[in-house]
């Protein structure tokens, strides 16, 4: 079964530093998307991504975050001078044209630990 | 946005059949509904998604009546490693993932 791959698992940065979160999406899906979970609470919408450009944006994607599609098949969220609060689980999802609308395929995350 | 209530969490036992009510009252005509679910320091994983009646995959059925206002996610006979929080969503045909909101979701726990 067509997975999401998200690199690294782990990364511990120090607070003030930048970070990039890789992800590979499913390779014919179109649609990509940014979500976080902070340690015990619900998981919640970052930005989505369509046509190389975004297409939402949530109150939390302030100007500290951006995403890119740098190649045919990594998509980065880069988060700039990173806080304490900004520790959590980040997980890319990408979905097809023409599946269930909300049917999006998960990665297993990245945990993000800012010290 | 129509808002989505389910239980905080259930518990079962292996092989027995497991079903999660969602309530949805104020849900639109163009509102779909999605279930998902998530074990511990995973992404969550799309089960089922439905608009009316009665949909079914390999893994479960999702029974939706006809005002729409709940829905039920049956497991057939689950097993241990259904263990995990299930999540009901609703969103319209836009597919605007912005208004996909993920609540608490239903901790299920399945017992030997």
């Amino acid at each position: 079964e067509p997975e999401v791959t998200q690199t690294p698992s782990h990364q511990v940065t120090q607070m003030g530093q930048e970070v990039i979160l890789r992800c590979v999406p499913i390779s014919n899906h179109l649609y990509f998307y940014w979500y976080r979970q902070i340690l015990g609470q619900k998981v919640e919408f970052l930005v989505s991504f369509y046509n190389n450009e975004i297409s939402e944006k949530s109150e939390i994607f302030d100007d500290q975050f951006s995403v890119e599609r740098p190649d045919g098949s990594n998509f980065t969220l880069k988060i700039r001078s990173t806080k304490l609060e900004d520790s959590a689980m980040y997980f890319c999802a990408s979905r097809a044209q023409g599946e269930a609308n909300y049917g999006y395929t998960f990665g297993s995350g990245t945990r993000l630990t800012v010290v | 946005l129509a808002k989505t209530t389910q239980p905080i969490s259930m518990d079962s036992y292996e092989g027995q059949e497991v079903n999660i009510t969602c309530s949805h009252n104020n849900i639109a005509t163009n509102d779909y509904i999605t279930w998902y679910q998530q074990f511990p320091s995973q992404g969550p994983r799309f089960i089922i998604q439905g608009y009316k009646t009665k949909v079914t995959n390999e893994v479960a059925s999702l029974f939706i009546p006809a005002d729409r206002k709940s829905s039920t996610l049956s497991l057939p006979r689950v097993s241990l490693s259904d263990t995990a929080v299930y999540y009901c969503l609703v969103g319209d045909t836009s597919g605007s993932a912005r208004q996909l909101t993920f609540g608490s979701g239903t901790q299920l726990t399945v017992l030997p």
